[in-house]
């Protein structure tokens, strides 16, 4: 069975602060993606990164990076020196990689983060 | 480019009633899904498709139907309404389950 955890419901910081949203996994699959996806509060659902099990080098994308970690099913999110326009909820969702009806794309519960100015 | 298109955006209904939210895909996606987002529950699958002409149920599927006839639609039933089917429903599409899910704007239910 797969499963995403977010155990951060809601992080409130200040802006320029760093912030690390967590995110934990469970699946029996050997191969499987990882992904994170930001809900800003206008509703809609917007990609940020995916991951495949096999790579386990961090990733920088300007302000944001990725750590995955495989040793303890994590797959942890930073955002160095927060702005306002960060504020949203962000969602860590994961999917087995092999073909076949079974494949779904299951999400975590979210963590919402509020940057304050 | 359209993307993915929900339609409604809104509705209201009572309890008991029935009603048909329709997702268009203009990207030939194989995948699609419907998810319903509720506060603190995150987005929780409630059917998906891998391909037209097929189902498979999800996390929470109890009071839903779904078909998926043309490869670009999928659409999504509620029988008989109740309030616990008060929620945002967001249906997505994606080539395969691995790679980058495209969302619509999602429909706000209310069930009074």
């Amino acid at each position: 069975a797969q499963k995403v955890t977010q155990a951060q419901t809601e992080i409130s910081v200040v802006e320029k602060e760093d912030v690390t949203l967590d995110c934990v996994y469970e699946t029996r699959d050997t191969t499987y993606y990882l992904f994170w996806y930001k809900q800003p509060p206008s509703g809609e659902l917007v990609f940020l990164i995916r991951r495949n099990s096999f790579d386990e080098q961090n990733e920088i994308s300007g302000r944001y990076s990725w750590n995955f970690q495989k040793s303890t099913s994590s797959f942890n999110f930073t955002i160095t020196a927060s702005q306002v326009v960060d504020s949203a909820v962000y969602f860590c969702a994961l999917s087995p990689f092999y073909g076949g009806a079974t494949n779904k794309l299951i999400f975590g519960t979210g963590t919402l983060l509020a940057v304050q100015p | 480019n359209a993307g993915v298109t929900q339609t409604p955006k809104f509705r209201v209904l009572k309890t008991g009633q029935s009603m048909t939210l329709l997702c268009a895909q203009d990207m030939n996606h194989e995948y699609m899904y419907w998810y319903r987002q509720d506060p603190g529950m995150g987005l929780r699958l409630i059917h998906y498709s891998v391909g037209e002409g097929t189902t498979a149920k999800g996390e929470v599927p109890d009071g839903y139907n779904v078909s998926r006839l043309k490869k670009q639609n999928f659409l999504l039933g509620l029988e008989s309404a109740a309030p616990s089917q008060t929620s945002v429903y967001f249906c997505a599409s994606s080539w395969d389950s691995y790679t980058e899910a495209f969302f619509g704007q999602g429909t706000r239910l209310t069930v009074v």
